[in-house]
């Protein structure tokens, strides 16, 4: 089964900060990555998806890199504003497509 | 508004009683998905539709859960002989195939 770990649990940082939020999984032979934003008591909110023939995506502020071989994604937030304040979770499409397998998530805080 | 939107946003019932969720995914997204999400977690997967077809369940889903998505539009999601174990997020989503997939505000049970 596919497990997927983010780290770290939770991160603050002072506003106008770049950061990089990690998550790794077990299993190589993924179809594609999304990553979500979920506010306090919310849905999830999608940012990004790279699929597993790509590298890298980028939205904005945001950026993503997929390192598949070694089971690896980041994401990137240049310029840290206090409304990214979140959790991030990453979620892992396996080959056969049909489920997604989400990581525990990081909660940011970004300090005017 | 052409996003996942269900219903009801928040529920509380009494132990034992039955309750049932509703999702409307975005129009023309073939795949519906439910998720459980409880505090402090990532959501967990709990079963999948392919247009009306029920093609993946988790073994979360136990007999008490149900779930249906008759026309291959809306689905719902029905727990009987609710136990307080139960309480939690309950996510929807919907995407295009193995595309980009888009969550609703989710429904928060609180069984007392």
């Amino acid at each position: 089964k596919q497990e997927v770990t983010q780290i770290p649990a939770a991160l603050s940082v002072p506003e106008g900060e770049n950061l990089v939020l990690n998550c790794s999984f077990t299993d190589s032979a993924i179809y594609n990555l999304q990553w979500f934003r979920q506010d306090p008591g919310k849905g999830l909110t999608s940012l990004l998806l790279i699929q597993s023939s790509q590298r890298e995506q980028t939205s904005g502020r945001l950026n993503a890199s997929l390192d598949k071989s070694s089971g690896r994604s980041t994401l990137y937030i240049a310029a840290s504003q206090p409304g990214d304040s979140a959790t991030y979770l990453c979620a892992v499409r396996g080959n056969t497509g049909n489920q997604f397998y989400f990581g525990t998530g990081t909660s940011l805080t970004v300090i005017p | 508004d052409t996003g996942v939107s269900q219903n009801p946003r928040h529920k509380i019932t009494k132990r034992g009683q039955n309750v049932t969720f509703r999702c409307d995914p975005i129009s023309e997204h073939n795949r519906l998905y439910w998720y459980r999400q409880t505090l402090g977690q990532g959501p967990e997967f709990l079963t999948y539709f392919q247009n009306e077809a029920q093609l993946e369940k988790s073994r979360l889903l136990s007999d008490r859960f149900s779930a249906e998505r008759p026309k291959g539009s809306f689905s719902t999601l029905e727990i009987q002989r609710t136990e307080q174990g139960d309480s939690a997020m309950y996510l929807c989503a919907s995407s295009l195939g193995e595309q980009e997939a888009f969550f609703g505000q989710g429904t928060r049970l609180t069984v007392v």
